[in-house]
């Protein structure tokens, strides 16, 4: 059965700081994967996506992930907090196709000044 | 162009009383997605639907749990009777026809069964 793990709970990091966030995924086929973020008292936001292709994707709001196959991971990267960063953070594979998403349990982002 | 639309935001009810949950997704989408978010569980599909149609429901937790896609712009997530461990975060979504589509979230419904 496919399943990701994101091993942070919560992560503090300084405005200004860079950020790397960490995403295992378990799939037996190519995966299709994703970030979404997710702020309070809303709904998820997609950050980025990766199908096939460079492995490096650039997403929204300066994010960028690198997919890696022999590590079974995808992190999200950022070179520079803002403070306007901070909320939850969802990592995604794509079974079945893209069409049925397993997400992570989340990671927390706090941004100190 | 407006998103998914969820109604209401907000929901608090007794134990036992009929919970409907409504969402419209973004027009021209023909796949529909519910979700639920709890602390315990995280986020967890229920069902999904392609052009209106049941295409999986094995998140769907029990029988007191039914979907309904009328037409392609309106779902239900009925809960009935309800029940207090229901409490949670309901989030829908929706995507596209080009494959490759991300799915699109509403705001979600916080629902809460006392």
């Amino acid at each position: 059965a496919q399943s990701v793990t994101q091993p942070d709970i919560h992560i503090t990091v300084s405005e200004g700081a860079s950020l790397e966030l960490r995403c295992n995924y378990s799939y037996g086929a190519t995966p299709y994967l994703f970030w979404y973020v997710q702020s309070p008292g809303q709904g998820l936001q997609l950050l980025l996506k990766y199908f096939s292709g460079d492995t490096l994707v650039q997403g929204i709001k300066g994010f960028e992930a690198e997919f890696k196959r022999s590590q079974s991971s995808f992190n999200l990267r950022k070179p520079s907090v803002h403070w306007s960063d901070a909320a939850e953070y969802f990592c995604a594979v794509g079974a079945g196709g893209f069409q049925k998403l397993v997400f992570g349990t989340g990671t927390r982002l706090l941004v100190s000044p | 162009d407006a998103g998914v639309i969820q109604s209401p935001r907000h929901e608090v009810t007794e134990m036992g009383q009929e919970v409907t949950l409504r969402c419209k997704p973004i027009s021209g989408h023909n796949s529909l997605f519910w979700y639920r978010q709890t602390m315990m569980r995280g986020l967890e599909l229920l069902i999904y639907f392609n052009n209106n149609v049941p295409i999986d429901d094995s998140g769907m937790p029990e029988d007191r749990f039914s979907a309904k896609m009328p037409n392609a712009s309106f779902s239900t997530l009925k809960i009935q009777p309800s029940e207090p461990r229901d409490s949670a975060v309901y989030f829908c979504a929706s995507s596209g026809t080009v494959s490759n589509q991300p799915q699109h979230f509403g705001d979600g419904t916080r629902l809460s069964i006392l």
